[in-house]
């Protein structure tokens, strides 16, 4: 079992509709959560880190962790084809290992 | 300002050959790492530095990869006598801190 679990995907969306991404992590150690965004043949960029239990708003970006349920998720609002990418669930216990999901795919239908 | 690059970006090695990849932080950063990437996956940690000091070489799958920062800037993934399976993307990131990563373009190993 890996350690950072999500959906393969591919995800389609109409445009202009949420997105909702889902990853699971089996540590319970994890004390820190990212969303990483990658494009097809480029390197991963970071989009959303969170930390604490809740959710955090960033433009049409929202993070959700729930410690308890080990879950987190991402939400991407007024979903435009330009989000159209992998997205990496990635999870760190406090020290320096970060651990990433395969990703999930998605795509946002014009 | 200037990203993290390395360089080369695309390496073509016959199996056997050893290869080093390099990697230029972004001016100031102290926490560097090293994953392999394969088609389909998420990135796998390989390595960690903080400064000069590898902290965690954990995740280097054999005795045949080796990574140095000597003077805690620029740093080396050296693989020797490579193999098929060594085949992937080398990503290097680096950050302030450990909890915010700025990747590289990553460099494209192919072993044949």
């Amino acid at each position: 079992q890996k350690e950072v679990e999500q959906n393969s995907g591919p995800l389609s969306v109409p445009e202009g509709a949420i997105a909702s991404l889902n990853c699971t992590y089996s540590d319970r150690g994890s004390q820190s959560f990212f969303w990483y965004r990658q494009y097809s043949g480029k390197s991963p960029e970071l989009i959303m880190s969170i930390y604490s239990n809740g959710d955090k708003e960033d433009g049409r970006f929202t993070a959700q962790l729930n410690k308890a349920s080990q879950y987190v998720s991402l939400l991407i609002r007024d979903s435009q084809p330009s989000d159209s990418a992998t997205y990496l669930c990635a999870a760190s216990g406090g020290y320096q290992k970060v651990t990433f999901g395969t990703g999930t795919k998605l795509q946002v239908i014009p | 300002g200037a990203g993290v690059s390395q360089s080369p970006r695309y390496k073509v090695a016959k199996r056997g050959q050893d290869v080093a990849l390099r990697c230029d932080p972004i001016s100031g950063h102290v926490s560097l790492f090293w994953y392999q990437q394969a088609l389909g996956q998420g990135p796998e940690f390989l390595t960690y530095f903080q400064n000069e000091a590898q902290l965690d070489k954990s995740g280097l799958p054999s005795d045949r990869f080796f990574a140095e920062r000597p003077e805690g800037s620029v740093s080396t993934l050296k693989i020797q006598r490579t193999q098929q399976e060594d085949s992937a993307v080398y990503l290097c990131a680096t950050g302030q801190t450990t909890y915010e990563q700025y990747f590289g373009p990553g460099t494209r190993l192919t072993v044949t």
